[in-house]
């Protein structure tokens, strides 16, 4: 079935780095993405992954994608208190005849401690 | 600008009574997506559209009925077979079904 999973909660202090990690089911997934969302917002597209990546590197985001062990991590180097929101994961998933659909884990709350 | 705008940001509803909510995309994306987000749950698809006049359950369509006469536009109506309608919906588009999803502010319903 399709499942992703996250831990729900992070507490780092400021200027530390921050590692949030999620695992998902569907190894035929293409895509991986982080998405961020502050309190009461939508959510915004972070960073993505392709499925024949091991490491991307956007300024202060690192992706590190382990397919063999279907697990994905996001590392926020240098964390600051605007980085406080909550994180989700999500793996794309491709249905026969429909098209596809993203689904997404619980999410986890980062909060960062001046 | 381009964008999602859902509307209203807020909205009550008494018990037994049907409400749309609105969402719109001036992206020219195909597909778009109905998601509920309860705390703790993450986001839980309702319906979903891969394009004009199409459109597929998600997990939790039960209570909740969709149309796409636009490409534009993905109302979705919270009916009142829905049994616990309480929560923060949110839309989302991608140019193609399961590449990257933009979302929308979205709407918070609260039934009274």
């Amino acid at each position: 079935g399709e499942d992703v999973e996250q831990s729900l909660f992070l507490s780092v202090r400021e200027g530390d780095s921050s590692v949030i990690n999620c695992t998902y089911t569907d190894s035929s997934s293409t895509y991986l993405y982080w998405y961020k969302q502050e309190p009461g917002a939508g959510l915004q597209l972070l960073t993505y992954i392709f499925s024949n990546m091991d490491m991307k590197q956007d300024q202060r985001l690192t992706v590190l994608l382990n397919k063999k062990d279907k697990h994905l991590s996001l590392r926020i180097a240098d964390t600051q208190t605007g980085d406080s929101a909550i994180y989700f994961c999500a793996e794309s998933i491709k249905i026969y005849n429909q098209g596809g659909k993203l689904i997404f884990g619980q999410g986890t709350e980062l909060s960062v401690k001046p | 600008d381009g964008g999602i705008t859902q509307s209203p940001k807020y909205l009550f509803r008494k018990e037994g009574q049907n409400v749309t909510l609105s969402c719109e995309q001036n992206l020219n994306h195909d597909a778009m997506y109905w998601y509920r987000q309860d705390p703790g749950q993450g986001l839980r698809l309702i319906y979903y559209s891969q394009i004009v006049n199409d459109f597929q359950k998600g997990d939790i369509a039960e209570g909740y009925s969709v149309s796409r006469e636009k490409k534009e536009s993905f109302p979705l109506t919270v009916t009142s077979a829905q049994k616990n309608p309480t929560a923060f919906y949110l839309c989302a588009s991608s140019i193609f079904p399961n590449t990257e999803a933009f979302f929308g502010q979205g709407t918070r319903l609260t039934v009274v």
